[in-house]
């Protein structure tokens, strides 16, 4: 059973442009829903988390939009640049200090000039 | 200065041959975790541990086992090695008082042939 739906698998943008990355989930005690970013021959790293008290956080030019009803969160990447090119995965977890995550199948982004 | 480092980085190895991987950190973190990665699939957990005492199994245990030998050391051998185990190995840790950051090795890449 796939908790965390993620897509699309890949995508292709162009440098200067907006790269949207959407997730959904299934259920409703998750309460962290994290993105990690991955450069090829590196482990992910956070990239940015929310809760689901708020609807949008923003750190600089990635957005994470939160979607409580429709069980759907997403991230913005506004004004790409190539050296975002990398694989972005969205991921959650249920309860404060949770040692699990449950990850979606990741996103292949790749930013042209 | 990496703060969690996997050993080897690389390993090629024979169907049925007994495999360990090691993981260390220096991050002085309590939790412990072993995921593979595979193509298309994501990041799934294999092992967790909270510490030296306390090992549990994750999503896909099967044919796998760890050793905590320290709070910074955390091993995963794959007693006889199948192809389908060929994929990319990554350890993570996390605090408990930290919040639910996952902070990832750099991998180890393992072919089964």
């Amino acid at each position: 059973q796939q908790q965390v739906k993620q897509s699309p698998q890949s995508l292709i943008v162009q440098k200067g442009g907006i790269s949207i990355i959407n997730c959904a989930y299934e259920n409703t005690a998750f309460d962290y829903f994290p993105w990690y970013q991955q450069f090829p021959g590196k482990g992910p790293a956070l990239l940015i988390a929310i809760r689901p008290d708020v609807s949008e956080k923003k750190e600089g030019r990635f957005t994470i939009s939160f979607n409580k009803s429709a069980k759907q969160f997403s991230l913005h990447i506004m004004d790409s640049q190539p050296g975002d090119s990398a694989t972005y995965f969205c991921a959650a977890s249920k309860g404060a200090g949770s040692y699990q995550l449950t990850f979606g199948k990741g996103t292949k982004l790749s930013v042209i000039p | 200065d990496a703060d969690v480092t996997q050993t080897p980085r690389n390993r090629i190895t024979k169907t049925g041959k007994r495999i360990m991987l090691e993981c260390s950190q220096t991050k002085g973190h309590d939790r412990m975790y072993w995921y593979r990665q595979d193509p298309g699939l994501g990041l799934r957990l294999i092992y967790y541990s909270f510490d030296v005492k306390d090992i549990n199994k994750g999503e896909i245990s099967d044919g796998y086992s760890v050793s905590r030998q320290a709070q910074a050391k955390f091993s995963l051998s794959l007693e006889s090695a199948i192809p389908n185990q060929t994929a990319l190995y990554f350890c993570a840790t996390s605090d408990r008082t930290g919040g639910n950051e996952q902070f990832f090795g750099p991998g180890t890449r393992l072919t089964v042939l």
